[in-house]
């Protein structure tokens, strides 16, 4: 079975430009979450969704970032204008509804985003 | 609320050797407790997990973890460990009922480094 595929694996770009992270979870997961892993905050929840509907987004960082669940096999992570502290590990991570209470979130291999 | 600590940042053992990974954590309502390692420019996978039941909570790769409610602690542990353990381990926990169960609340994450 597919894992959680995530793209680009890295990207680099300059202060100011638009960011697009993409994620395809494992199919039959009805929840999605994106994180941003920093040596200096660990791991951040930044946005839940849940049969494609954003629950609890109270930890994107600010407006510049967004993420849309357009059906239940994408999603993106958007951030437009990026800036050098938005350089980040960011991951996304599924589950199915009746793993909820045994945390077994499953985690693509990241998007490596440098801002210079 | 919940939060985490991991009390070392980085383990340096020898091949064969014991090692324990510490953690505490503090949370005003029942959590259930999680181990999740991440290798090398991998995404994180889950270690082992404790629900309810026996406190002592097996998991893969020959790790186990126990949990001590009076101590607010689930360390980590593996009798003899190999090269290829080298990984980062977070703990992690969550919430058993409530709005926010959905949410797992990381530890920063303990570097183990396994030498020759």
């Amino acid at each position: 079975d597919a894992g959680v595929i995530q793209s680009p694996r890295h990207e680099v770009t300059e202060m100011g430009q638009e960011v697009t992270l993409r994620c395809k979870p494992i199919s039959g997961h009805n929840s999605l979450f994106w994180y941003r892993q920093t040596m200096m905050r660990g791991l951040e929840l930044l946005i839940y969704f849940n049969n494609n509907v954003p629950i609890d987004d109270s930890g994107m960082p600010e407006d510049r970032f967004s993420a849309k669940m357009p059906n239940a096999s994408f999603s993106t992570l958007k951030i437009q204008p990026s800036e050098p502290r938005d350089s980040a590990v960011y991951f996304c991570a599924s589950m199915t509804g009746t793993k909820i209470n045994t945390g077994e979130l499953f985690f693509g291999e990241g998007s490596r985003l440098t801002v210079l | 609320a919940q939060s985490v600590t991991q009390l070392d940042s980085q383990v340096p053992v020898f091949e064969e050797a014991p090692v324990e990974l510490r953690c505490n954590y503090s949370s005003s309502v029942s959590v259930y407790l999680f181990w999740y390692v991440q290798y090398p420019n991998q995404g994180l996978q889950l270690l082992l997990k404790y629900l309810s039941g026996s406190t002592l909570v097996k998991g893969i790769n020959g790790f186990e973890a126990e949990f001590n409610k009076s101590q607010t602690s689930f360390h980590l542990r593996k009798p003899s460990v190999h090269i290829s353990d080298t990984a980062e381990y977070f703990c992690a926990v969550r919430s058993i009922s409530g709005g926010s169960n959905y949410k797992l609340t990381f530890g920063k994450g303990t570097l183990l480094t396994v030498n020759p």
